[in-house]
């Protein structure tokens, strides 16, 4: 099953507003990480946050993490057009030997100019 | 700064052939990682690599094997292939284990 869950599937904004992504897990992890991955591109490393972390900021992204609700929250504030993308947030579980990664589904984000 | 390279970027193969796909990390990055991406779907762990010893296994089929060279290189063989094969390969590195993981572009393989 899906280490990681992400809500919703699919947002569509306006340039200027805010965004927010949602991550669900299953397991206990290390940290947490969110990537942004243009239509069939590469993926981009945004953020990585620790288990014993809450809250990280860059730049316009704050990404949160409740690890006693198994959840992490991405926002993006005053959205861009190119910040059209895939995101993505993937787990370092604790039970891995080494650090290999668990994508959840997915938020496809579209911002309209 | 220097990114993830991989080549080739694009490669077209038929069913049964076999294929390499090859990695090259960010310099002193000691850890590889590979993972596949069907289309529409979430990037699925294949194997990872930490100072050129095999460190996890995931969802790699026994047709596909990896190795980490000397010069921490790491390239994926694909034998064998099948049409459910196609798919965007990505390949990943880090400086030590647990620490940001950094994607390179990826490799499109279509299997006809």
């Amino acid at each position: 099953s899906q280490q990681g869950e992400e809500d919703p599937q699919a947002l569509s904004i306006q340039e200027g507003e805010n965004a927010t992504m949602n991550c669900s897990y299953k397991t206990s992890i290390n940290n947490l990480q969110w990537y942004r991955q243009n239509s069939g591109r590469g993926l981009v490393h945004l953020i990585l946050i620790r288990s014993n972390e809450r809250e990280k900021h860059s730049g316009r992204l704050r990404v949160t993490l409740d690890t006693s609700k198994k959840s992490s929250s991405l926002l993006i504030t005053a959205s861009r057009a190119a910040d059209t993308a895939s995101y993505f947030c993937a787990t370092d579980a604790n039970n891995n030997a080494g650090n290999m990664l668990t994508f959840g589904g997915g938020t496809r984000l579209m911002v309209k100019p | 700064a220097a990114g993830v390279i991989q080549s080739p970027r694009h490669l077209i193969k038929e069913k049964r052939e076999t294929a390499t796909l090859k990695c090259y990390p960010i310099p002193r990055h000691d850890t590889v990682y590979w993972y596949q991406q069907g289309p529409g779907q979430d990037p699925q762990f294949l194997i990872s690599f930490y100072e050129k010893m095999q460190s996890d296994k995931g969802s790699i089929p026994d047709r596909f094997s990896a190795q980490q060279f000397s010069d921490y290189h790491s390239e994926l063989n694909m034998s064998s292939l099948e049409l459910g094969d196609s798919a965007l390969y990505f390949c990943a590195s880090s400086s030590q284990v647990r620490e940001t993981q950094y994607f390179g572009p990826g490799t499109r393989l279509l299997v006809l």
